[in-house]
Order: structure tokens, then sequence, then C-alpha cells
């Protein structure tokens, strides 16, 4: 089976609750940021991103929150379902490169 | 939607082998990436490549390389296979360098 995620955190919730994954980035000069979901067996899936310039961006269901004086990032999933369940990883792109720093990821499960 | 596909899900090699990872996406992206992805780890970089016929090392080179003909296929190429390269293998594109990666599903690949 999958290897990826054996040593990850994990968050577990119950249905219909809402869930807060975190992300704390490395690089102050980083000015692009994403989240990704990765199912199980599956390539990472594009959720929301957000810029340096915003604090907040919402998309269906998830909110992205950027501190910068922290250098914090968060997900917020709003009603948490069962097909919510997957790994959640960050993404953070360094100003002026291609390059992009991710994070190791957070499980999320999701309790019926 | 952005398609990003790979030739294998799985596939086992043995030692010394070479191997080929085909990558292909359907968006006329000009930008093509190949990740590898372990336990603990973050995505690394393995290649990177801006156009065709052009690349550039990412941050673990060593053992890879890649070839780019055309400009919806990458190829990632293990020159002699060997254990340490068993790993998920994940291949991304993108419009501009600095923009959302699109990831393909991944071919888990064993070294034997």
């Amino acid at each position: 089976g999958e290897s990826v995620g054996l040593h990850l955190p994990t968050l577990s919730v119950q249905e219909g609750d809402n869930s807060i994954i975190n992300c704390a980035y490395s690089n102050s000069a980083s000015d692009y940021f994403i989240w990704y979901k990765q199912e199980s067996g599956k390539g990472p899936q594009f959720i929301i991103d957000i810029r340096s310039n915003m604090d907040k961006r919402q998309g269906q269901r998830v909110t992205v929150l950027l501190n910068k004086t922290v250098k914090h990032l968060s997900l917020q999933i709003a009603a948490t379902q069962p097909g919510d369940s997957a790994v959640y990883f960050c993404a953070e792109l360094i100003s002026g490169t291609y390059k992009y720093i991710f994070g190791t990821g957070t499980r999320l499960k999701v309790l019926a | 939607d952005v398609k990003v596909t790979q030739s294998s899900r799985y596939l086992v090699k043995r030692t010394g082998e070479k191997v080929f990872l085909e990558c292909v996406q359907d968006m006329d992206h000009e930008n093509m990436f190949w990740y590898r992805q372990d336990p603990g780890l973050g995505l690394r970089l393995i290649y990177f490549s801006y156009d065709v016929k052009m690349k550039e090392k990412g941050d673990i080179p060593e053992g890879y390389s890649v070839s780019r003909e055309k400009k919806e296929r990458f190829s990632l190429i293990l020159e002699s296979a060997s254990t340490n390269q068993t790993s998920m293998y994940l291949c991304a594109s993108s419009p501009t360098p600095a923009d959302t990666q699109y990831f393909g599903p991944g071919t888990r690949l064993t070294v034997l």
C-alpha cells in the first residue's frame, strides 16, 4: 500500500464539524502559497491558493488564512465530510524563483 | 481541466536496470517538473524543464536524467536504478514557473 504519510501528524474530526489544518512555512521571502489534498494512491490535488498581499481567501467550504508575522498558514474546512479524508500539505513559493518548498503534511481522518 | 498523466502507476525494477518514467500534460504548459515523495519528507524536486529541450537540475538530480523532446512530454530516466531510488515519483506542470503546479497520479517505483 501507500507509504506516503506513515509518520504524519493526524487530525481526527467528527463528520459535520469544522477542521483546521496548520502549516508553519519557512521562508519570509515566500509570496505565494498553495494547499494540496492527496488521497491514498493519488497525486496531490490543488485546493486553494493565496498570495502574500492577502490574509484570507475563501473557496467552496474551504478558507485559507495567512499570518505573515509568524509565518503561519492554515486551512479551514467547513462541515467536514468523509470524502475530505486525505493528507493535506502546504506549499510555499519563494519570490522570484520557481522553487516550491512543500510541507510534509497532516492526515485528516473524518469519523462517522 | 488540466490533465497530467503518468505512464505507470506501479513499477518494479531490479538494481542496475535503466528505468523510464513518462509524463504527458494536455494543457500546453511550458513548465514541467519531476519530484519524488518519501515518508516524512516533503516533495523534493529532481528536475525542471521550462521549454522543449531545456532542463534545470532541482535539489536531488543525482542518479537521474530527463528528456523533453516535445512540449507535452517530460521523461525521467534512472540510468542505473538503485534501491534508494524506491519512491513515489510525481510529475507536475504549470503555465509559468511561478504558477500553480498540477500533478499527475504518481508512479510508485520499487527497486529490488
